[in-house]
């Protein structure tokens, strides 16, 4: 089945530097969706990539989905102590998503 | 946008006895609902697709008859752990799609004591 992975698990950084996860999946995905969930909290939709090649921005945010639409990456510049959490994400096959592991993000001040 | 609840938030249950969580949608119709479970630390693990008016189906692994499901109407689909464990603690989120976007409940924290 549908495989998604995605690194590193932990990235601890101090504020002001940037922070990037990558997530690949073993069969091609319909769109690729990214959430972040805070401690104790549950998944918050944060966006969705469609199109092959897509990129998105959210202010400090860059989301990016391969041409083979079997990766995607989101890039924060500049993190702030209130990016701390973890980012998972999720391929959509078309059926049910499917959750990378996650990325754990720390931000010192 | 849609609006996904679900009941209750939090639950802590003796072990050996049956937990009941519900889903609702809130202004949509959902034929479909995803059940997933989240260990703690650990990622969203897909357990079964309650289907309105059929059997779920279930993932690999995922004992039917432990995680009894039941999609009874087009906005409400629940999901019953009986006998429940301590190792069956985890947080419990339904999700339902509409189109490409899936809209989450706010999650059931379960704790098997």
């Amino acid at each position: 089945g549908q495989q998604v992975m995605q690194i590193p698990q932990y990235q601890h950084v101090q504020e002001g530097e940037d922070f990037t996860t990558y997530c690949n999946s073993s069969t091609t995905l319909s769109n690729i969706q990214w959430y972040k969930q805070r401690p104790g909290g549950h998944p918050v939709f944060l966006i969705q990539l469609v199109k092959s090649g897509e990129v998105k921005k959210q202010k400090r945010l860059t989301f990016q989905f391969g041409e083979a639409k079997k990766n995607s990456s989101l890039h924060i510049t500049a993190t702030q102590t209130t990016d701390v959490g973890t980012y998972f994400c999720a391929g959509d096959s078309g059926y049910a998503l499917n959750f990378g592991k996650g990325t754990s993000l720390l931000v010192t001040p | 946008g849609a609006v996904v609840s679900q009941h209750p938030s939090r639950v802590i249950c003796k072990s050996g006895t049956s937990v009941k969580i519900e889903c609702r949608s809130l202004d949509f119709q959902a034929t479909t609902m995803f059940w997933y479970r989240q260990f703690p630390k650990q990622s969203l693990m897909l357990m079964a697709t309650s289907n309105e008016g059929s059997k779920a189906t279930y993932e690999q692994g995922v004992e039917k008859d432990k995680f009894l499901i039941n999609h009874a109407s087009l906005t409400l689909s629940t999901l019953t752990v009986t006998s429940a464990h301590p190792e069956d603690s985890s947080f419990y989120i339904c999700t339902s799609k509409i189109g490409d976007t899936q809209y989450f409940g706010p999650g059931t924290r379960l704790t098997v004591l």
